[in-house]
């Protein structure tokens, strides 16, 4: 069964300032997909940027961009030059094939942007 | 992409009592699914509804506390039955896209669920 887990509950960083998520999952398959959800006080859930696990390129999504490291099972989200629009819920997820469609969450890392 | 309508977005209810939760979307979609969010925490998939046949329910989670209904390939009901204050969640319904390797779901806004 896949594992998604983000080891860091809340983070905080300054505005204008950069900073990194960790995510980090357990999975035997080899094609998958690894996203980064963004949920703000306003409850949606916002796709922030995707990966696909057979491409070596690490994803960019103008301010937020991911370090894929797949030997180490490793997805970590950089968000450069934050703003207070960023203060949010972050969510990990994991997606195959396999799975019947089902999206498997980590446990979410609270962040807050300070001015 | 799939507009999706939740129903109600927010509730406060008595022990005891089921609250229905709607969800309608404007496209024909294959799977349906329910979420449950605790203050603080990550969504727990609580079903998948399939249409024309029973849900599809997850470790934890009983038909008796959180049926569930797919009457057509727009439209889905969960009913959160007997409540208890442990039950105060945020309740999300998501649609599979057509789309899955870019974006797998939408998710609906969700209904903030109090019980006192």
């Amino acid at each position: 069964a896949q594992t998604v887990t983000q080891s860091q509950p809340e983070m905080s960083v300054q505005e204008a300032e950069t900073v990194t998520l960790s995510c980090t999952y357990d999975t035997s398959e080899n094609n998958y997909y690894l996203f980064w959800y963004k949920q703000p006080p306003s409850r949606q859930m916002i796709l922030v940027i995707r990966q696909e696990a057979y491409k070596q390129q690490n994803a960019t999504e103008n301010r937020f961009s991911v370090n894929f490291q797949k030997a180490a099972k490793s997805f970590s989200l950089k968000i450069s030059d934050s703003q207070l629009g960023d203060t949010a819920m972050y969510f990990c997820a994991f997606f195959t094939y396999n799975q019947g469609g089902k999206l498997i969450f980590g446990q979410g890392t609270e962040l807050s942007v300070k001015p | 992409s799939a507009v999706i309508s939740q129903k109600p977005s927010r509730d406060i209810c008595q022990r005891g009592t089921s609250l229905t939760i709607q969800c309608q979307v404007d496209s024909q979609v294959t799977m349906m699914f329910w979420y449950r969010q605790q203050p603080g925490q990550s969504l727990t998939l609580i079903a998948t509804a399939n249409q024309g046949s029973e849900a599809t329910y997850e470790s934890g989670f009983v038909i008796d506390k959180f049926p569930i209904s797919r009457p057509n390939l727009t439209f889905s009901t969960l009913t959160v039955s007997n409540m208890s204050p442990e039950d105060s969640s945020i309740y999300l319904c998501s649609v599979a896209t057509r789309d899955t390797a870019n974006q797998p779901q939408h998710f609906g806004d969700g209904t903030r669920l109090s019980i006192l």
